[in-house]
């Protein structure tokens, strides 16, 4: 159980467009969603926290407006990378926490490798 | 800033050997340590949340100890297979929902 799936694994675009990215929840309710991102040779770093039906809370020197996440349903939050760049070339992965285990324990996707070009 | 650094950065080892890696985190304002499993291409496999002074968590091969006073948690594979080859990462969880990650230790056992 508690399986989580991202689509794509991986994109290539062309610097100036936006690229979506899609975190399911496959076989339960996820009240919160996690984003996160990973620069090589780096940990991941957390870069917002996506709550069911509200704004998401984003850390601090991330960027709301070039970051956008929805969480539209107790199983999909999404990850718009608006008007990519280069320096955004990262691997974002999601992860989320079921509605009602152990407060402690996030689950997560295999992860999106996104390279702009 | 949160700081959790593991070590080693990476380890190779023979099939049969067994293995330890070190997680240290800040001592202060303890709420839970997290050991993930990661193989590549492949979702980060939670193995252990850690809450309590002292606690000692076991998964088949793989346990885990838990020191909050001095900020470390230990790793230990015992009999290393080459189906352990993986990165193993842990998370210092502050308490409001937020994981502070460690770099990670990749393991590579060799038959």
């Amino acid at each position: 159980g508690a399986v989580v799936s991202q689509h794509p694994s991986r994109v290539i675009c062309k610097s100036g467009t936006s690229v979506k990215i899609e975190c399911r929840s496959l076989d339960f309710q996820a009240t919160t969603m996690f984003w996160y991102r990973q620069f090589p040779k780096q940990s991941l770093m957390l870069m917002a926290t996506s709550n069911e039906g509200s704004k998401a809370t984003y850390e601090q020197g991330v960027e709301k407006d070039k970051f956008l996440i929805n969480h539209a349903s107790l199983t999909l939050s999404t990850l718009t990378v608006t008007s990519a760049h280069p320096e955004d070339s990262s691997f974002y992965i999601c992860s989320a926490r079921v509605a009602s285990g152990p407060p402690e324990t996030q689950y997560f996707g295999p992860g999106t490798r996104l390279l702009v070009l | 800033i949160l700081n959790v650094e593991q070590s080693p950065q990476s380890l190779h080892v023979q099939e049969g050997d067994s293995t330890n890696f070190t997680c240290s985190f800040p001592s202060s304002n303890f709420y839970a340590l997290h050991w993930y499993r990661w193989e590549t291409a492949k979702s980060p496999e939670a193995l252990f949340v850690m809450t309590l002074n002292g606690d000692e968590k076991k998964k088949g091969r793989i346990s885990a100890t838990l020191n909050t006073k001095e900020g470390y948690s230990y790793l230990y594979i015992k009999g290393s297979q080459p189906e352990d080859s993986a990165t193993y990462l842990c998370a210092f969880n502050t308490g409001f929902q937020k994981l502070v990650f460690g770099t990670g230790t990749r393991l590579l056992v060799s038959p």
